[in-house]
């Protein structure tokens, strides 16, 4: 099984900080990594897909990048509304595997 | 609308079972794998099982690989899990999710239902 390692599990930022988190596969998953954001008592959302695509209605603040096996979630600037819980997953092999999320909470 | 919800979740005993149905709206069910994924109260995502669009390959997490059935009915435009020998461990809210890619089995999920929760107590 592939084990997805996130990193901070926790952050406090200020509105307008730029926010980056950390993913790392136990192995190589070609891009093969989406991110998810979660608010509490809903359901997650997709952010970006392919490692750097990102969805349709997702702000441009949000962009990923990264390879092989470490990947990376940034918010150029953080806003009010991104205080949520961020995950990453890969998609590359199956059991399909999850981050243990990254909780951005308010400085 | 592109829509899934959830039904069938509740109290259950230890060793008991419970059957969760996804409706799907908005799209055409057929075309996309689905999966379903969990999370256990304060913690993390969890992937469960997943579906190819046809129904004729199925996926499923070691914790409850033997213990339950993913299935889907595209006439009905609806998935389904049959958890059977259920355990305290098994409680969480059970979300249906979409694969992104149509035709794709293993992709990220865009579109999420709301949830249903389990709850394994005596």
């Amino acid at each position: 099984d592939i084990q997805m390692t996130q990193s901070p599990s926790s952050l406090s930022a200020s509105v307008g900080d730029r926010v980056t988190i950390t993913c790392r596969a136990s192995q190589g998953i070609s891009s093969s990594l989406a991110w998810y954001q979660q608010k509490p008592g809903k359901a997650p959302k997709l952010l970006l897909y392919a490692a750097s695509r990102l969805e349709s209605g997702v702000p441009s603040r949000f962009s990923g990048s990264g390879s092989g096996t470490d990947y990376t979630l940034t918010i150029s600037s953080l806003q009010p509304e991104d205080f949520a819980t961020y995950y990453c997953q890969q998609y590359y092999s199956t059991p399909l595997t999850f981050g243990g999320g990254t909780k951005v909470e308010i400085k | 609308e592109v829509q899934l919800l959830e039904s069938g979740g509740g109290l259950v005993q230890p060793g008991g079972s419970l059957r969760l149905s996804c409706a799907a709206s908005g799209f055409t069910f057929s075309s996309y794998a689905m999966s379903w994924v969990r999370q256990a109260p304060g913690k993390g995502l969890e992937w469960v099982s997943a579906i190819s669009g046809s129904g004729g390959s199925t996926y499923y997490a070691d914790s409850v690989k033997g213990r339950f059935t993913i299935s889907r009915d595209n006439s009905k435009n609806t998935l389904y899990l049959l958890m059977n020998s259920l355990r305290a461990e098994d409680t969480a809210v059970y979300y249906c999710a979409r694969t992104f890619i149509v035709g794709a089995t293993l992709d990220a999920f865009d579109i999420w239902g709301q949830g249903t929760m389990v709850t394994v107590s005596s």
